[in-house]
C-alpha cells in the first residue's frame, strides 16, 4: 500500500524567503503527483499536477519536481509571502485516479 | 467550468443515528468520484470511489457506505454514528473515468462531529 510522507511538518519563515517542501512515497509505480493547497476549515485548492513521465511543473511562482525512481517530490516557493500560509499537501496518484494523501506541511510566513 | 458542490456544511449528530453527506458535481458527465476523510491534523483518508452509476469501491473497512445513484450525484451514509466517524468529509471528482490520470478537484467539504 501507498504510504506519503511529508517533511517538515511545520515550517514558519520569514517573508521574501525561498523554501522548499518535501514529499516521498514508498511505491514508485505512480500515474502522477498532485500537489494542494488547504486553508483552515476548507477544502483544498490543487496547485500543480505533475504526470509520471515529467520532471517538474512550474506555476507562478511554485515549482514541483518529480523523482518517481527514488519516490521523491518537492514543492518549491520563490519569494514566500503572507499569503502563502497554509498547509501544503502532495498526493500519489495511482491507477482510477485514486490519490493518497500525506500528512502535510503546515507554512506559517510572518511578515 | 465545472463546480462541485457539499452539503451540509457542519453537521452535529449524536452517536447512533443514521447520517447523509451529499456531493454533487455540475459542468461535467461521467467523472471519477471520491470520498475522503481528514481526521483533525491529519492527512486525507480515501475512503471510496466510484467510476460510474452504481459501481462503487471502498477502501478501508469502516461503518460508512457511499452510493451514486445518478452520475454526477455521490452520497456518503450510515446507519449508525460512531464517535470515531467525527471529521472532515471531502468530496472530489476527476475526469475520463477509467482513463488517463487526471487532476483532482474538491469540493468545500463537510464538517461532522458526532456526540
Amino acid at each position: 500500500k501507498q504510504e506519503v510522507t511529508q517533511i517538515p511538518a511545520a515550517l514558519s519563515v520569514p517573508e521574501g524567503e525561498n523554501l522548499v517542501l518535501n514529499c516521498s512515497f514508498t511505491d514508485s509505480a505512480i500515474y502522477n503527483l498532485q500537489w494542494f493547497r488547504q486553508d483552515p476549515g476548507k477544502g483544498l485548492t490543487s496547485l500543480l499536477l505533475i504526470q509520471s513521465s515529467q520532471r517538474e511543473q512550474t506555476s507562478g511562482r511554485l515549482n514541483a519536481s518529480l523523482d518517481k525512481s527514488s519516490g521523491r517530490s518537492t514543492l518549491y516557493i520563490a519569494a514566500s509571502q503572507p499569503g502563502d500560509s497554509a498547509t501544503y499537501l502532495c498526493a500519489a496518484g495511482h491507477n482510477f485516479n485514486k490519490f493518497y494523501f500525506g500528512s502535510g506541511t503546515k507554512l506559517n510566513v510572518k511578515p | 467550468s465545472q463546480t462541485i458542490h457539499q452539503w451540509p456544511a457542519t453537521l452535529v449528530q449524536p452517536v447512533g443515528s443514521p447520517l447523509s453527506l451529499e456531493c454533487t458535481v455540475e459542468g461535467t458527465s461521467n467523472p471519477n468520484l471520491y470520498w475522503y476523510r481528514q481526521a483533525a491534523g491529519r492527512g486525507l483518508q480515501l475512503l471510496f470511489y466510484s467510476v460510474g452509476i452504481g459501481q462503487i469501491s471502498s477502501e478501508v473497512p469502516q461503518n460508512l457506505s457511499a452510493s451514486r445513484p445518478q452520475d454526477r450525484q455521490f452520497i456518503l451514509s450510515s446507519k449508525k454514528l460512531l464517535l470515531s466517524d467525527s471529521g472532515f468529509y471531502l468530496c472530489a471528482w476527476s475526469g475520463l473515468a477509467g482513463g488517463p490520470s487526471r487532476e483532482q478537484f474538491f469540493g468545500p467539504g463537510t464538517r461532522l462531529t458526532v456526540l
